[in-house]
């Protein structure tokens, strides 16, 4: 149990297109949605903190306008990088918990933008 | 404030010995510690978490934790290592800030390499 799904696992686009990233808690429901991201050989920056049906919290420096988090429901989150540049490549892995509990992480985007 | 250290970067160990990859911690209140693995290309999985109770806590793939108060410590050990176990190893730490929600802090993850 406890199953989370993200999607794509992979993405190669160009400069200056946007991107989504999917995040779905498959068989249970989450209160709270985190998105990371993962540079080479480094640990996971926490990006932002979202719950179902508010605006995410986004930690310092993390710009929200370049990053769209919208956490439509209990079990989707969807994370878009808006206007992609080649810094912005990266492996960005959500994670999902329910109250209480413990997160549970995707597999991962790696996106590399071109 | 909650801090989170793995001072070894890569641990090498050889198949069938034993392995122990260490963490230490800093946070206000009792702590809820956590260790992950992650492969090549793919998320996190969850190993075992400390809460509450025994301070050895047995986790999945054989692993073990121990809860040491005095240390500040979470070091993950395994009796016998497998060349399978290689891979990155992320200790967690956070308190319960409100009724059971918690954001972990991360450590900066240890690369285990397990030697044929």
């Amino acid at each position: 149990g406890a199953v989370v799904s993200q999607h794509p696992s992979w993405v190669i686009c160009k400069s200056g297109t946007s991107v989504k990233i999917e995040c779905r808690s498959l068989d249970f429901q989450a209160t709270t949605m985190f998105w990371y991201r993962q540079f080479p050989k480094q640990s996971l920056m926490l990006m932002a903190t979202s719950n179902e049906g508010s605006k995410a919290t986004y930690e310092q420096g993390v710009e929200k306008d370049k990053f769209l988090i919208n956490h439509a429901s209990l079990t989707l989150s969807t994370l878009t990088v808006t206007s992609a540049h080649p810094e912005d490549s990266s492996f960005y892995i959500c994670s999902a918990k329910r109250q209480g509990q413990h997160q549970h992480f995707g597999d991962g985007t790696r996106l590399s933008i071109l | 404030a909650q801090s989170v250290a793995q001072p070894e970067d890569q641990v090498n160990v050889a198949e069938g010995n034993p392995l122990t990859v260490k963490c230490t911690y800093s946070v206000s209140g009792n702590p809820y510690l956590f260790w992950y693995v992650q492969y090549p290309n793919r998320g996190l999985q969850f190993l075992l978490k400390y809460i509450t109770g025994d301070n050895l806590v047995k986790g999945s793939y054989g692993f073990e934790a121990e809860f040491n108060k005095s240390q500040t410590s979470f070091h993950l050990k395994k009796p016998s290592a497998l060349v399978s176990d290689s891979a990155l190893y992320f200790c967690a730490v956070s308190f319960d800030a409100s009724g059971g929600s918690y954001i972990p802090t991360f450590g900066r993850g240890t690369s285990l390499i397990v030697h044929p």
